[in-house]
This record gives C-alpha cells, structure tokens and sequence, in this order.
C-alpha cells in the first residue's frame, strides 16, 4: 500500500507560538490531502482539503487564517496552526489520495499529537 | 447532511471469538465505504474498500459487507486475537467523481481478551 509520513509524531509548544505539521506521500503523488483533527473518543472532523498549487478548501467553522495549509509540491503538504492555544491542544492527522488512480483507498499519516502549554 | 453511527461504542470479548461490528449512515449516495483500525495515538490503516457496486470484500480474518440500500455495513472478524484490540472506524465517501471527502463515524473500541 502507499505510504503517507507525517512529522512530527508529537509536539508540546507554549500559547502564542505557531507549530508546523508535514504531511508526505512517500511513494506516490498527491495532488489532494486532506487534514483532520481528532477529539479524544470522537471520529475526525475534516478541517480543509489541500490542493498541490492551489489554496486550500476550509471547512465550515475552520479559521483559515489560524490554520495555515500549504501544499507546494506533489508530495508534501503542510498545516501551520498559528500563535497555537490551549484549546488549539488535540490530534491531527493527514490523508491523501493517489494522483494516478481512481476509486483508491485513503492512505493516512500516522498523526501529531499536539499540546499547547 | 451525512452521519455515520458505529454500534456499540465498544466490545471487549474472549480471545478466539467471531465478532461483527456495525456502521450505519443516513444517506445511502455513496461512492464507497472504507473500514480502518486506529490503535491508541496513532493513525489510521485501511483494513477494506468496498465500492458501491459491490456486496462485500474479504482480507485474512476481515470480511465486510454492505448492503447500501439500507445504509448498513458490518465487519465480521473471525478468531479474534489479542492483536486485534484496537478501535474500529468506518468511513463512508459521497457519491461524485470529484468528492473525495470522507465522513467517519465514532468508532467502535475493541478489546480482546487473552
């Protein structure tokens, strides 16, 4: 199966700093991924789509300008949380989708645990 | 608007026990089902697609099934092991070629006893 990387697997950051999260298709292109925040005993809740070359597609309720999504290449998108609070504190974790086939799976990344101090 | 409720919440059984979880959704417009298993901290792993043209779909000790008229999936694990203790997701996404959104339930907690 394809393989999506995701890193770091933990952070602990203080409130008010920004923390970046890597989302990496190993061995296949992506041009959409997806991210997802999980609440503990709750299903994911997808937050935005990301689009290789584009912006990103929010959510309603998701702040775009707290959630900073950047996927510059074919492998590799990235979700900024900024100036990071308390309640900012859950786990994270990307998707992605094939670029040469139809009707795949979903591949996911192993997930952030993010801590907010 | 989609909701996908998995039955129970949680299961805790003997070691070499057949068991079935179950997922249900509300809107029976999909382009197909997923199941994944999620251990404590971590991501997800596919376990089984099953498109909506087909009925079931078979991997080792995993079978699921779907019937989509009527909103249902299971998946039945065979000779439980301790192994398999993990939580159970399934994920439904919308039919449309270019929507690839996927709607999860909560997830059903599966413990296997030694």
């Amino acid at each position: 199966g394809a393989v999506v990387s995701q890193h770091p697997s933990r952070v602990i950051c203080k409130s008010g700093t920004s923390v970046k999260i890597e989302c990496r298709s190993l061995d296949f292109q992506a041009t959409t991924m997806f991210w997802y925040r999980q609440f503990p005993k709750q299903s994911l809740m997808l937050m935005a789509t990301s689009n290789e070359g584009s912006k990103a597609t929010y959510e309603q309720g998701v702040e775009k300008d707290k959630f900073l999504i950047n996927h510059a290449s074919l492998t590799l998108s990235t979700l900024t949380v900024t100036s990071a609070h308390p309640e900012d504190s859950s786990f994270y974790i990307c998707s992605a989708r094939r670029s040469d086939r139809l009707n795949t799976e979903a591949f996911f990344g192993q997930g952030t645990r993010l801590t907010v101090v | 608007k989609q909701e996908v409720t998995q039955i129970p919440a949680a299961l805790s059984v003997p070691e070499g026990e057949n068991l079935v979880l179950n997922c249900s959704f509300t809107d029976s417009a999909i382009y197909n089902l997923q199941w994944f298993r999620q251990d404590p901290g971590k991501g997800l792993t596919s376990l089984l697609l099953i498109q909506s043209s087909q009925r079931e779909q078979t991997s080792g000790r995993l079978n699921a099934s779907l019937d989509k008229s009527s909103g249902r999936s299971t998946l039945y694990i065979a000779a439980s092991q301790p192994g398999d203790s993990a939580t159970y997701l399934c994920a439904v996404r919308p039919r449309g070629g270019s929507n690839y959104k996927l709607t999860f339930g909560k997830g059903t907690l599966l413990t296997v006893n030694p």
